[in-house]
């Protein structure tokens, strides 16, 4: 597509229930990157996928977090047991070949855990 | 966590005025770009900047890639409404695939 789309926009959870945030990335963007950020805070890097490389998943915050890229487009990311501290705008990003050039932020999902 | 550091964090100016704010970090990065948030919308890039002493512009917007390749600044000239939003500051070092993220600058404009 012409964007990055990011799917739903917004989404209101149940404390202890699961959510998939899904992302689209722009075709023939190879690095797709999800970051998280919190009220008035900066952008909190989660995961990477480049190609078909091993994701970079250093800034998952625990293993209730986990995402996955399927056919090398497409990506969701998964909270399991969603806790209050979970609720953020999660942005997703996608680049060509290297970030040098800058991410395309799709809008975000605002998640929120009541 | 955070390696950037943005300043101010926040900024309240009367429209019309310029702005002014910076990205400072402890190591050296080889790329650096600014980007702004509106309301509800994820990050845009305004510019990018690739070589230490680098002086861009777009519209009234300028930017310096700082020549110890630690710091980056922006400025904005001549404030309008449509300027207010929040803007990151974000340096990617050589080899790295990823862009660290400044906190932030949140910029209010009154009318």
């Amino acid at each position: 597509g012409a964007g990055v789309s990011q799917s739903p926009s917004n989404k209101v959870t149940e404390k202890g229930k699961d959510v998939e945030l899904r992302c689209d990335p722009i075709s023939g963007h190879t690095a797709l990157y999800w970051y998280r950020q919190s009220l008035g805070q900066g952008l909190e890097f989660l995961i990477y996928f480049q190609g078909n490389s091993a994701p970079d998943k250093s800034g998952l915050p625990s293993d209730r977090f986990s995402a996955e890229r399927t056919g090398g487009s497409v990506s969701t990311l998964t909270i399991q047991r969603t806790q209050q501290e979970d609720s953020a705008v999660y942005l997703c990003a996608s680049s060509q070949d290297s970030a040098i050039y800058g991410y395309t932020f799709g809008s975000g999902t605002r998640l929120t855990v009541v | 966590g955070q390696q950037l550091n943005q300043s101010p964090q926040s900024m309240f100016i009367q429209e019309g005025e310029d702005v002014s704010m910076n990205c400072t970090s402890s190591s050296i990065f080889n790329t650096w770009l600014w980007y702004k948030q509106d309301p509800g919308e994820g990050p845009v890039l305004l510019i990018a900047l690739y070589k230490a002493g680098e002086l861009t512009s777009n519209g009234r917007l300028t930017a310096q890639f700082g020549i110890t390749r630690k710091d980056s600044f922006l400025n904005i000239s001549a404030s309008i409404p449509s300027d207010v939003g929040i803007y990151f500051c974000a340096g990617q070092r050589t080899g790295a695939q990823k862009l660290v993220f400044g906190q932030g600058t949140r910029l209010t404009i009154n009318p």
